[in-house]
């Protein structure tokens, strides 16, 4: 596509409830990155991936949250038995290379809510 | 205390007025980034520095890494400007994409 997709824009859960999140790098790109943006935070970063590894996870908040790439493409953020404090911007990004060499593409977000 | 800290929080300028958004980091960087964020949520990536200065348009990016410090710099601001301006950084050692950002400035250009 041409820019980075991420779906849904917008989710509202229950609270113990699994959610999935989706993101569709520039064809191409081979970094993906997940950030986080809570309500009247900064952004923090939860993952990266190279290709379909993930070398840095550090971000990740608790055993709750995972992520995968399929296919050197598409990514799936899951957060499983949500919490209210999961409740968040989510940002994805890709870039052709890694971050010291070239510059990220944000997509428009997941507005996540945990009711 | 942060290690990404930006100046001013908040900024409201005239249209047409040059503008100056700083920001200062305490840790050693390879690369520092300027984002833009508009009212919608959706985050472009103005530039990314490691050192010197960058020209975009209307916009200028400076770094000075000895000060560990760096600027953004519009000129002939314009309401369309208008938007959340966040710097990030990487620091030495860290991953390509692990950024520690900062907390961003609100600006706001009225016409």
């Amino acid at each position: 596509g041409a820019g980075v997709s991420q779906s849904p824009s917008n989710k509202v859960t229950e609270k113990g409830k699994d959610v999935e999140l989706r993101c569709d790098p520039i064809s191409g790109h081979t970094a993906l990155y997940w950030y986080r943006q809570s309500l009247g935070q900064g952004l923090e970063f939860l993952i990266y991936f190279q290709g379909n590894s993930a070398p840095d996870k550090s971000g990740l908040p608790s055993d709750r949250f995972s992520a995968e790439r399929t296919g050197g493409s598409v990514s799936t953020l899951t957060i499983q038995r949500t919490q209210q404090e999961d409740s968040a911007v989510y940002l994805c990004a890709s870039s052709l290379e890694g971050l010291m060499n070239t510059e990220a593409f944000f997509g428009q977000g997941t507005r996540l809510t945990v009711v | 205390k942060n290690e990404v800290e930006q100046s001013p929080q908040n900024l409201t300028a005239q249209e047409g007025e040059f503008i100056t958004i700083n920001c200062s980091y305490s840790v050693g960087i390879s690369a520092l980034h300027w984002l833009q964020q508009h009212p919608g949520g959706g985050i472009v990536s103005l530039f990314m520095l490691s050192s010197g200065k960058k020209k975009h348009g209307r916009l200028i990016a400076t770094i000075n890494i000895q000060e560990k410090h760096s600027s953004l710099h519009i000129t002939a601001s314009h309401p369309r400007d208008s938007a959340v301006y966040i710097c990030a950084v990487r620091s030495y050692g860290g991953s390509q994409g692990n950024l520690i950002f900062g907390k961003g400035t609100k600006l706001s250009v009225k016409p």
